[in-house]
C-alpha cells in the first residue's frame, strides 16, 4: 500500500515554463489536497478535491490548476512559473476531510 | 509554541527526556486537531489526534492535551529518542470545509545525546 505519491521529488524550472505536479493516491479516499510549504511556515492550501470531477480553491490558487477526472489522480498544473512559485508542494488525501495523509512533498525551484 | 516567520521555535531536549511541544490555536470553533511530525525532506506524518469533546488523549508514548479555554494545544513525548528528531506542527479543523484546515508554522524538536 503506497499510500500518497508524488513525482517528480525535485524539479527546477526557468521562469515562464510549465509544468505538471503528479499526484495519486491508492486508498480510495474522496478528498484529495494541494498545499504549498515555504520555508519557516505553515501549510497553504492551493485546491482541493472533494471526489472526482469536483475541485475548490484554497487560499493560495493563482498560478495553478487542477483537475480531478479520477479518485486516484489530482494533477497540478503551474502555468508560467514564477520564483515566488519556488517552494515544496504536498499532496494529501483524507476519507472524511480529518486525517490527512501526506505524499513526500515535490522540491520546485524557479529561477 | 508556534509562530510565524523564517525562524521555527526549537526545543532542545536531553535523550530520554520527556518533550513538551506547544500550539496556540486561532479559532474557538474548532473541533477536531491533529499534530503531525515531519522528518527533513519528508511529508507531515499524522501522530495523534483529538476532538473538542476530549481533553486528553494518549498514544504510544504521546499525549495530547487540550485546553479549550486559552485555545491551547500541547503534545507530550514521553523518552524522548533520537528518531523524535522533527517539526511538529498542529492542525486545527473549524469545519467540514477542506479550506477552514489551519497549519501551525511548527517547533523544531533536536535531541541532545
Amino acid at each position: 500500500n503506497a499510500g500518497v505519491t508524488q513525482t517528480p521529488k525535485f524539479r527546477i524550472l526557468k521562469i515562464g515554463q510549465s509544468m505538471t505536479l503528479q499526484c495519486t493516491q491508492d486508498m480510495n479516499h474522496n478528498y484529495m489536497y494541494w498545499y504549498r510549504q515555504d520555508p519557516g511556515m505553515g501549510l497553504k492550501l492551493i485546491y482541493y478535491s472533494v471526489g472526482a470531477g469536483i475541485t475548490d480553491k484554497g487560499e493560495v490558487p493563482n498560478g495553478y490548476n487542477v483537475s480531478r477526472s479520477t479518485t486516484e489522480d489530482f494533477p497540478l498544473r503551474l502555468e508560467l512559473a514564477a520564483p515566488s512559485q519556488t517552494s515544496v508542494y504536498f499532496c494529501a488525501a483524507s476519507p472524511t476531510n480529518e486525517k490527512l495523509f501526506f505524499g513526500s512533498g515535490t522540491q520546485l525551484s524557479v529561477l | 509554541g508556534e509562530s510565524v516567520g523564517l525562524h521555527l521555535p526549537t526545543l532542545s531536549v536531553q535523550e530520554g527526556d520527556n518533550s513538551i511541544i506547544n500550539c496556540a490555536y486561532s479559532n474557538s470553533a474548532s473541533d477536531y486537531f491533529i499534530w503531525y511530525k515531519q522528518e527533513s525532506g519528508k511529508g507531515p506524518q499524522f501522530i495523534i489526534d483529538i476532538r473538542s469533546n476530549m481533553d486528553k488523549r494518549q498514544g504510544q508514548r504521546v499525549t495530547v492535551l487540550l485546553n479549550k479555554t486559552v485555545k491551547h494545544l500541547s503534545l507530550q513525548i514521553a523518552a524522548t529518542q533520537p528518531g523524535d528528531s522533527a517539526v511538529y506542527f498542529c492542525a486545527e479543523f473549524g469545519s467540514s470545509s477542506a479550506s477552514k484546515i489551519i497549519f501551525g508554522s511548527g517547533t523544531r524538536l533536536s535531541i541532545r545525546p
